[in-house]
């Protein structure tokens, strides 16, 4: 079945020590989104690639980075994670421009230490 | 200023006994309107997209309805595997992005 895969599911990484977590795509799909999500709260979108073409929201931390090498892979790197940045996050795809269904990944969840 | 807002935050429904939940909505211009369930620990899966007042979409015991300025969850005789956070989110027409609500958490007992 065409999906959404993130690794791993589960992440546990200390106080300031960079972190990437990972997405694929078996959907081929030109859209791809990472969100944060704290425990009872809405996903925050972070940023997205339409394509190859990064899109970062306002509110994003310099903190969180993100890299596409291809249309199947999409990675979020977490240069120097804090406690606060302990969440779910979710990977997301689109088949062809942004307004269209969103398809979720199972999400991986951080613990920063 | 783009807005959703779900309710209730929270709902527990007898096996059996039907139910509606709300999505209102202030946009400027919809593209389109999401519902999603998401388990705990889990991500949001996709149940229903909307575009255009009146329409309606059905899936086993979810029916959802959109109209100008709403969206509605129907859950006909629900079943314990149906708890779960039912997740609503629109697109406004001046961007592509989802804003989501908070979401409504909903228990069904045996």
């Amino acid at each position: 079945d065409a999906m959404v895969i993130q690794n791993p599911r589960y992440q546990v990484t200390q106080f300031g020590k960079p972190v990437t977590l990972s997405c694929s795509q078996t959907l081929n799909h030109n859209v791809m989104y990472w969100y944060q999500q704290k425990s009872s709260q809405a996903p925050k979108l972070l940023f997205h690639y339409y394509d190859k073409d990064f899109n970062n929201e306002a509110d994003t931390p310099d903190n969180f980075q993100s890299r596409r090498p291809n249309t199947s892979f999409c990675f979020l790197d977490i240069r120097s994670p804090g406690l606060g940045d302990a969440a779910m996050y979710l990977c997301a795809t689109s088949p062809q421009k942004r307004g269209e269904t969103q398809y979720f990944g199972p999400g991986t969840r951080l613990l920063v230490l | 200023e783009d807005q959703v807002t779900q309710s209730p935050e929270a709902l527990r429904l007898q096996e059996g006994e039907s139910s509606s939940l709300n999505c209102s909505y202030t946009v400027s211009g919809l593209r389109g309107l999401f519902w999603y369930r998401q388990d705990p620990g889990k991500g949001p899966e996709f149940l229903f997209t909307l575009y255009s007042a009146g329409e309606e979409k059905e899936k086993e015991r979810l029916k959802a309805t959109l109209t100008k300025k709403e969206s509605f969850l129907h859950i006909t005789a629900p079943k314990p595997e149906d708890s779960a956070t039912y997740l609503c989110a629109v697109v406004p027409g001046s961007q592509g992005n989802l804003i989501f609500g908070k979401g409504t958490k909903l228990s069904v007992k045996p």
